[in-house]
């Protein structure tokens, strides 16, 4: 089955400065790559995801570079701020055994933005 | 448009003992899933419906675990007998199509075995 790990488990930064979350999966089949954020109690929410067919997509401060023949991808945020302090998780698409997509999800980067 | 419900939001029980979960998800949305996140870990697929069948349940620990979407629409996952390990964050999510795309999650149910 697909796996994918998620660097570094814990990222601090100072307002204003970037921060950049790795990670990386096995399935070379997997097409699809989302990014969620989950602050503390609440769900996790999509940010940004992008599909194989494309190497970069970015919505304002936040972009995502994805690397099929290295199978992995990155989150960049620039111009942090501090309510971008949460968890953030990486996910990969996988075709199951019955032929349907299903999402795997990295372990999760806890990220703080300090004033 | 509404969000994915589930209730309840938290659930304390004694190990042994049974709970059960709803979710409803957005209108319309046909695939629905059921994740586990442990605390500090990523969520953890149990399992998957497409309409009202069965795509994936290869992580849902069937001897203790079931799960069932009548008409389609809302889900329950119970758990019997429930374990120390089973304390956790049950998510339902919701998708629209049949393809991959966004997850739409709600809040959580917390279960705690005590």
């Amino acid at each position: 089955g697909e796996n994918v790990e998620q660097h570094p488990s814990t990222l601090s930064v100072q307002e204003g400065d970037s921060a950049v979350i790795k990670c990386t999966y096995s399935d070379s089949a997997s097409n699809y790559f989302p990014w969620y954020k989950q602050e503390l109690g609440k769900r996790p929410q999509l940010i940004i995801d992008i599909r194989s067919n494309v190497g970069e997509k970015k919505d304002q401060r936040i972009a995502v570079t994805l690397n099929k023949t290295a199978k992995h991808f990155s989150l960049h945020i620039t111009e942090t701020q501090p309510e971008d302090s949460a968890v953030y998780f990486c996910a990969a698409s996988h075709r199951g055994n019955t032929g349907f997509q299903k999402l795997v999800f990295g372990t999760g980067t806890r990220l703080l933005v300090s004033p | 448009e509404a969000g994915v419900a589930q209730s309840p939001r938290y659930k304390i029980i004694e190990k042994r003992q049974s709970v059960a979960f709803w979710c409803n998800p957005i209108s319309g949305h046909a695939t629905l899933y059921w994740y586990q996140q442990i605390l500090g870990q990523g969520p953890k697929l149990l399992i998957q419906f497409q309409n009202n069948g069965v795509v994936d349940d290869s992580q849902l620990p069937k001897d203790r675990f079931s799960a069932e979407r009548l008409k389609g629409v809302d889900s329950t996952l119970k758990i019997q007998p429930a374990k120390l390990e089973d304390s956790a964050v049950y998510l339902c999510a919701s998708s629209s199509g049949t393809s991959i795309r966004e997850l739409f999650f709600g809040e959580g149910s917390r279960l705690t075995v005590l």
